[in-house]
């Protein structure tokens, strides 16, 4: 079975500083997205990042960043500058195979940012 | 903004009823998801449409159905209603396949089964 793996359920950041959330997945495809959505507490999930497989260069949207490692299978969201708004539930997520009309997720790391 | 929304926010049931989820989407998206997220398992998909009338299988189907009369709205429902139904369910939505696409995910539906 193609599966996703969020091998920390929970962590911890201090305000200001940088955290990284990783995430492994596994596919035979060549070229696929992978997505970081956020879940914060009694809110909508909203998508946070997109990663085209093709694409040489790491997404970045503002304060977050992936670290994608293709041969790997290795797609780590950074979040640099934490603010307390960035608590919540992250998923990933990824399609199980090419052009599949559907996505996997992670089982999600909960971010605690303190003050 | 697109906007996802659902019929209700908690809902309590008992064992054995029929219960309907209700999502409206009023972005005008081809396709419309059912998921179902329990702690420690993340989102596991129910059912999608990615037409109306047209429906597909997810990764849990059994014990549900869903309904897409008309673009916007995508209803699941649960024929006799479980505990171990009980769950929050996610609707979402997206204009091209979420396999490249963003998706818009509703506020969810805490359904809790007696």
């Amino acid at each position: 079975a193609q599966t996703v793996t969020q091998s920390q359920p929970e962590m911890s950041v201090q305000e200001a500083e940088t955290v990284t959330l990783s995430c492994t997945y596994d596919t035979s495809e060549s070229d696929y997205y992978l997505f970081w959505y956020k879940q914060p507490p009694s809110r909508q999930m909203i998508l946070v990042i997109r990663q085209e497989a093709y694409k040489q260069q790491n997404a970045t949207e503002n304060r977050f960043s992936v670290n994608f490692q293709k041969a790997a299978k290795s797609f780590s969201l950074k979040i640099s500058d934490s603010q307390l708004g960035d608590a919540a539930m992250y998923f990933c997520a990824y399609p199980p195979q090419g052009g599949s009309e559907k996505l996997v997720f992670g089982k999600g790391t909960k971010l605690t940012v303190n003050p | 903004d697109v906007k996802v929304t659902q019929s209700s926010r908690y809902l309590v049931k008992r064992t054995g009823e029929k219960v309907f989820l209700e999502c409206v989407q009023d972005m005008d998206h081809e396709n419309m998801f059912w998921y179902r997220q329990d702690p420690g398992l993340g989102l596991r998909l129910i059912y999608f449409s990615y037409d109306v009338k047209m429906k597909e299988k997810g990764d849990i189907p059994e014990g549900y159905s869903v309904s897409r009369e008309k673009k916007e709205r995508f209803s699941l429902i649960l024929e006799s209603a479980s505990t171990n139904q009980t769950s929050m369910y996610l609707c979402a939505s997206s204009l091209h396949g979420p396999h490249t696409d963003t998706q818009y995910f509703g506020p969810g539906t805490r359904l809790t089964v007696l």
